[in-house]
């Protein structure tokens, strides 16, 4: 197992393009989750998938955003439309089954895009 | 709303001094508290944690003990090295939801020879 993995590690792209990242967790891990970090700042909290249902979403991800995780195992995030602002780390974390005590979340590299 | 505040950073030190990194938390119920670091070019990780309140998180030497009564997380080594130089930081999450980390805004430590 080689831990949390994302795809691309970076991406430059133009104001008013759509980008797509990917997010592949640990096997057996059915809880996958999405942050954005911006520089200077602590991780915060995009999106929130149990299996294939995606149960949360925060008010950060505007009608832009929207994330998928098809057959409950990779998640794909979608940018569209792209503005400067959305210039930042997207990290992609993942948590086995929910049990007592169980709270670790595993993080891949991240994702930095940078909007020109 | 729930919200980690973390000491401002950068902290800087010389090898074997002694570190605090301040944390506190506002929070609506009994949280579980973490810190995370992350190293130079790589991801976060897990660095300890407490899930009730006068629990003491340790790992590596770090040590943190959840403090309900000021509602504190700070973190602490006795003798820091040059290799603990990274960013950590604090965060809380709830069992009773989605397990989202809710996270302070990071410390920076610089550990000098």
């Amino acid at each position: 197992d080689t831990g949390v993995s994302q795809d691309p590690r970076h991406k430059i792209t133009k104001r008013g393009q759509n980008v797509t990242f990917r997010c592949d967790p640990i096997s057996e891990h059915n809880r996958l989750y999405w942050y954005r970090q911006t520089l200077g700042q602590g991780p915060e909290f995009l999106t929130y998938f149990q299996n294939e249902a995606q149960l949360e979403k925060s008010r950060l991800l505007s009608d832009r955003f929207s994330a998928e995780r098809p057959k409950g195992s990779f998640s794909t995030l979608e940018i569209q439309r792209t503005e400067q602002g959305d210039s930042a780390m997207y990290l992609c974390a993942s948590s086995p089954p929910w049990r007592e005590a169980n709270y670790e979340q595993y993080f891949g590299p991240g994702t930095r895009l940078t909007v020109t | 709303g729930n919200s980690v505040t973390q000491m401002e950073g950068p902290v800087t030190l010389s090898e074997e001094a002694f570190l605090t990194i301040n944390c506190t938390y506002t929070a609506t119920g009994y949280p579980s508290l973490f810190w995370y670091v992350q190293y130079p070019g790589e991801g976060l990780q897990l660095l300890l944690k407490a899930t009730k309140a006068d629990d003491k998180g340790s790992n590596k030497g770090f040590e943190a003990t959840y403090r309900k009564e000021t509602t504190s997380f700070h973190l602490e080594k006795g003798s820091v090295q040059v290799s603990d130089s990274a960013v950590y930081f604090c965060a809380l999450t709830y069992s009773s939801n989605t397990g989202k980390l809710i996270f302070g805004q990071g410390t920076t430590l610089q550990v000098k020879p």
